[in-house]
């Protein structure tokens, strides 16, 4: 059990750029978060997904923003024409949902946007 | 909707000292709770859960009580150690999501 990866673990873009975040959940885990926390905030939800299928977005989550988790294991987080508000932490977290599952949530080390 | 408050830090502390964290929730019905913590560059982990009414979580010393007369959550520990120093956030779920506090600062001096 490697634990939820992130890449890239930092990123500094220009406001108007698109950036693309990558998650690895546990590989067992069908169920895959996206948060967002700011300094001095807990994390925020964004979106999440059940194997392949998107279950629930937040209204956090502007047009700009889209996920996807196309084979139901990775998950990608893309923000395009970025602003200043953006910058965060950007957190990916992995459950085991079902009979079996704990549904805890394990969270990756996240990767830290700077829009300058 | 569903919102979680806890107590404003930072809290400083010294070694052995006495540990309690308020949080307090709003929710419709009885969500599991969790408390989460986030050491000094690392990522969150889960510290303790208490999923119904009564159930007392505990870890690593650190234990919290699911209060729902006082829709309370509050973390506590007989005698902190420097190494607990680290940000502590109080969560609920609601559906498949958590939804957590602002996060408390812990400082433990030597």
């Amino acid at each position: 059990d490697t634990g939820v990866s992130q890449d890239p673990r930092h990123k500094i873009t220009k406001r108007g750029q698109n950036v693309t975040f990558r998650c690895d959940p546990i590989s067992e885990h069908n169920r895959l978060y996206w948060y967002r926390q700011t300094l001095g905030q807990g994390p925020e939800f964004l979106t999440y997904f059940q194997n392949e299928a998107q279950l629930e977005k937040s209204r956090l989550l502007s047009d700009r923003f889209s996920a996807e988790r196309p084979k139901g294991s990775f998950s990608t987080l893309e923000i395009q024409r970025t602003e200043q508000g953006d910058s965060a932490m950007y957190l990916c977290a992995s459950s085991l949902a079902g009979p079996s599952g704990s549904y805890e949530q394990y969270f990756g080390p996240g990767t830290r946007l700077t829009v300058t | 909707g569903n919102s979680v408050t806890q107590m404003e830090g930072p809290v400083t502390l010294s070694e052995e000292a006495f540990l309690t964290i308020n949080c307090t929730y709003t929710a419709t019905g009885y969500p599991s709770l969790f408390w989460y913590v986030q050491y000094p560059g690392e990522g969150l982990q889960l510290l303790l859960k208490a999923t119904k009414a009564d159930d007392k979580g505990s870890n690593k010393g650190f234990e919290a009580t699911y209060r729902k007369e006082t829709t309370s959550f509050h973390l506590e520990k007989g005698s902190v150690q420097v190494s607990d120093s680290a940000v502590y956030f109080c969560a609920l779920r609601e559906g498949g999501k958590l939804i957590f506090g602002q996060g408390t600062e812990l400082s433990v001096k030597p």
